[in-house]
């Protein structure tokens, strides 16, 4: 299947300062990429759904001036959390979709984990 | 709120058994599909089985699809310890998840 990377794999952060959170389809063009957060021992969360070239689609309740999305390219999507604190460390997950022969099918990166200290 | 909603939410099952879990979604789709998910990883793609399908395998894995339910299945037979995870459905116009069902097979 198709593979998509996540960079860092862990960061840890000081309370204050900003993230930023890579995700790549390597070996595909997503023309849409998703972004979740995970809290432990429970579900992902959709954060926002983006495509490329365009502004990213909130979820109801998510920051959009906290967490920002950049889809610039067809295999490049950037999530910044900005000015970080302690209860935005989680697992942020993102996924991609792509068109093909497989456009409904979405891959997972594997995940990075924030800690704000 | 999440078009797809797994059940049950927990299953305990020896090496061997068949393990079943569902899931329901609410609106009409064009496929559906299920993801694992390993404590602190990414999810992983299962397969994917279109709303013109009523059942597809792969491998261990059968999944079903009933349209006029709404309902999905996921049957894995013989079931491993390297089995144990969460297990996802998601429908392709929404890709929110439910809790999910958490697998645990025991040795």
């Amino acid at each position: 299947g198709a593979v998509v990377s996540q960079h860092p794999s862990w960061v840890i952060c000081k309370s204050g300062t900003s993230v930023k959170i890579e995700c790549r389809s390597l070996d595909f063009q997503a023309t849409t990429m998703f972004w979740y957060r995970q809290f432990p021992k429970q579900s992902l969360m959709l954060m926002a759904t983006s495509n490329e070239g365009s502004k990213a689609t909130y979820e109801q309740g998510v920051e959009k001036d906290k967490f920002l999305i950049n889809h610039a390219s067809l295999t490049l999507s950037t999530l910044t959390v900005t000015s970080a604190h302690p209860e935005d460390s989680s697992f942020y997950i993102c996924s991609a979709r792509g068109g093909g022969e497989a456009p409904y099918e979405q891959y997972f990166g594997p995940g990075t984990r924030l800690t704000v200290t | 709120s999440q078009q797809g909603e797994e059940d049950p939410q927990a299953l305990s099952i020896q090496e061997g058994e068949n393990a079943t879990m569902n899931c329901s979604y609410k609106t009409s789709i064009n496929n559906l599909q299920w993801y694992r998910q390993n404590s602190g990883r990414g999810l992983v793609h299962l397969i994917l089985i279109r709303s013109n399908e009523r059942e597809k395998h792969s491998g261990r894995l059968r999944v079903t699809l009933d349209t006029s339910k709404k309902s999905s299945s996921l049957l894995i037979t013989a079931s491993r310890a390297a089995d144990t995870a969460s297990y996802f459905c998601a429908t392709d116009d929404d890709m929110r998840f439910g809790a999910g069902t958490r697998l645990t097979v025991k040795p």
